[in-house]
């Protein structure tokens, strides 16, 4: 089972700034699997990027994916207060099934 | 609207049996793997199993292979999680969610359902 380790737990950061959000995998993700997901208290997981590096349906620009093999990251640009929440990853190219990282909380000061 | 829709929240006792549902709509159900995810209070995202419910093959987590079944029903579009006894270690919100792309067995997820709190006390 391939093991997804988030890094920082913690991010705090000021509006208009840039977060960046890693994730390392235990062993390579095979096809560049791996997906972003938000979530916000109270609220079901939102589908971020998928593939690595694709934006899913409606995401907007300030989000952007990139990384292979086992070192992945969430790069979100100009940040908004409404982009605190806790962001997790996840890795798909592993059958059986897949796994997520253990999430990033990122404060918006 | 793609949408699941899942059943409400729900109270038991430790030992009794529990089956909560997700419907889809707005798709083809059939066609689109949908995955149950689990996630106790205060914790993260763990994977449960996934269901294609087309002919209803169904993959568990080591984690959870046993522990749970999960099925679906085509003539409603809706897929099962059920336990035959329930312990108080599954106290958690239990989600649904969709396959990103149709047919694929491994995928992100991009439809969730809003979930369903399960508590398990004496």
């Amino acid at each position: 089972e391939i093991v997804l380790t988030q890094s920082p737990g913690t991010l705090s950061l000021s509006p208009g700034e840039r977060a960046t959000l890693s994730c390392r995998a235990s062993q390579s993700v095979r096809s560049d699997y791996l997906a972003w997901y938000q979530q916000k208290p109270g609220q079901a997981p939102r589908l971020l990027i998928y593939d690595a590096s694709n934006r899913a349906t409606g995401i907007p620009d300030r989000f952007t994916g990139s990384g292979s093999g086992t070192d992945f990251s969430l790069t979100i640009s100009r940040l908004e207060p409404e982009d605190s929440a806790l962001y997790y990853c996840q890795q798909y190219g592993d059958p059986p099934g897949c796994s997520f990282g253990q999430g990033t909380k990122l404060e918006i000061k | 609207e793609v949408l699941l829709v899942q059943s409400g929240a729900e109270v038991k006792k430790p030992g009794e049996s529990l089956k909560i549902s997700c419907k889809g709509s707005g798709y083809s159900f059939t066609t689109y793997w949908i995955a149950w995810v689990r996630q106790m209070p205060g914790k993260g995202l763990e994977w449960m199993g996934v269901i294609y419910p087309r002919d209803s093959d169904t993959t568990y987590s080591p984690s959870f292979q046993g522990q749970v079944v999960i099925s679906a029903d085509t003539s409603i579009n809706t897929a099962y999680l059920q336990w035959s006894s329930l312990k108080s270690s599954d106290n958690a919100i239990y989600y649904c969610a969709r396959h990103l792309r149709e047919w694929l067995p491994h995928d992100g997820f991009d439809v969730w359902g809003p979930g369903t709190l399960v508590t398990v006390s004496a």
